[in-house]
């Protein structure tokens, strides 16, 4: 089975940096995917990291450790629109089943 | 390209009333899933498909929800009859089919809000 961790919610202030962690606990891993929802709408992608390291993108960066189970997701130069909930998900060796933690809600205040 | 579609976009029933929900992925796309999200929680995983065998359906309550994507494209997700504790965002996702160590994530569509009353 698959068990995945992640803090309920976290506040920042704006122009901040925040590291939203994400533990997980798979079977088979094949990859971690970070997305982001904003409130009513769909999730979005943002990241994939399948070997251990930091991927960067812009303001955004994951970072993975598959030997500790260990992800986190840093936010640089927040803005007020970053204001979401973040959903950190691991895809299964077999099948590619995609399975989604709980997501942190970030509010990011002025 | 066109993203993944879903209808309707919202729909309210009577508890023990059926209901259907519809999605249509991206084009090209051979795994789809269907995911329940209540309000403040991630989504769950309830069916995946390959093309249009199942994958994995170990959170689907057979009871009373069922899915079908005949020909590989199009899917359905039925449920029947409904509690109110089925009220929820029902998001349907499609992915490549995934190879090895390949970036494939799934793209979203915009969700079917369900209340049951």
């Amino acid at each position: 089975g698959q068990n995945i961790d992640q803090p309920t919610e976290m506040t920042a202030t704006e122009g901040a940096i925040v590291q939203i962690n994400c533990t997980y606990q798979t079977s088979g891993f094949n990859g971690l995917f970070w997305y982001q929802q904003h409130a009513g709408e769909a999730p979005t992608f943002l990241s994939y990291n399948v070997l251990d390291g930091l991927e960067e993108k812009g303001r955004f960066s994951s970072f993975l450790s598959r030997s500790k189970g260990y992800s986190y997701l840093l936010l640089k130069e927040l803005q007020m629109k970053d204001s979401a909930s973040y959903l950190c998900a691991v895809r299964d060796y077999q099948g590619g089943k995609l399975i989604f933690g709980q997501g942190t809600e970030l509010s990011v205040k002025p | 390209e066109a993203g993944v579609a879903q209808s309707p976009r919202y729909k309210i029933i009577e508890k023990r009333q059926s209901v259907a929900f519809w999605c249509n992925p991206i084009s090209g796309h051979a795994t789809l899933y269907w995911y329940q999200q209540i309000l403040g929680q991630g989504p769950k995983l309830l069916i995946q498909f390959q093309n249009n065998g199942v994958v994995d359906d170990s959170q689907l309550p057979k009871d009373r929800f069922s899915a079908e994507r005949l020909k590989g494209v199009d899917s359905t997700l039925k449920i029947q009859p409904a509690k109110l504790e089925d009220s929820a965002v029902y998001l349907c996702a499609s992915s490549l089919d995934y190879t090895g160590l390949s970036n494939t994530e799934a793209f979203f569509g915009q969700g079917t809000r369900l209340t049951v009353v």
